[in-house]
């Protein structure tokens, strides 16, 4: 247990659906990501945002948007994905940004995967 | 551009001593990071090294040179719990994390 939670663990959706990804922690931090890890590849950084607010968007496909409601809630909601897109879909917080020695802390992530 | 470089996979024997190598190339060093990850599980923290020489904690020691863009984990007195993918991750000038592939380390009986 982190302290990071997402939901849900798994999730199959065809590609005209809608869905959405849930992160939450009560960790009290106030950086939140989004990462896309696929098999024997970099996790890949989607989104930050600090303090709710977004600070980085890595040319993530608009299907991709994330949403921050509060400094405890990461939202990535999903349109019109491609089979490509099927990962594991990681959310990680930490106390701050830029500053050293920051550990992430992980959530265990959604399985994702796209008919 | 940015690169972390590490096997893809490595085997070794319960009780035995491993090392994993990771090699780096990025934009500025703000520290190298360790992390574990269980197969179906959030990979979680293990060490941060930013400054040349030998950390160790407990099993588990990371060493950095950073004139040599260079770092390794060493695992001693294998675990079967052990098993699990290692992640190299160093944070640039940006205070972003640059991630390697990971190493899928295998232990056997």
């Amino acid at each position: 247990e982190t302290g990071v939670t997402q939901t849900p663990r798994h999730l199959v959706m065809g590609m005209t659906n809608k869905k959405s990804l849930k992160c939450e922690q009560h960790l009290g931090h106030n950086a939140m990501y989004w990462y896309k890890q696929s098999a024997k590849k970099p996790l890949e950084l989607m989104f930050v945002y600090s303090l709710e607010e977004r600070v980085e968007n890595n040319s993530v496909p608009s299907r991709f948007s994330p949403e921050c409601p509060n400094s405890s809630h990461l939202f990535l909601h999903l349109h019109t994905l491609q089979p490509e897109d099927s990962a594991l879909y990681l959310c990680a917080s930490s106390l701050t940004l830029d500053a050293m020695n920051t550990e992430a802390f992980f959530g265990q992530g959604t399985r994702l995967t796209v008919v | 551009g940015q690169n972390i470089d590490q096997p893809t996979e490595m085997t070794a024997t319960e009780g035995a001593i491993v090392q994993i190598n990771c090699t780096y190339q990025t934009s500025g060093f703000n520290g190298l990071f360790w992390y574990q990850q269980h197969a179906g599980e959030a990979p979680t923290f293990l060490s941060y090294n930013v400054l040349d020489g030998l950390e160790e904690k407990g099993r588990f020691s990371s060493f950095l040179s950073r004139s040599k863009g260079y770092s390794y984990l060493l695992l001693k007195e294998l675990q079967m719990k052990d098993s699990a993918s290692y992640l190299c991750a160093v944070m640039d000038s940006n205070y972003q994390l640059i991630w390697g592939a990971g190493t899928k380390l295998i232990i056997k009986p």
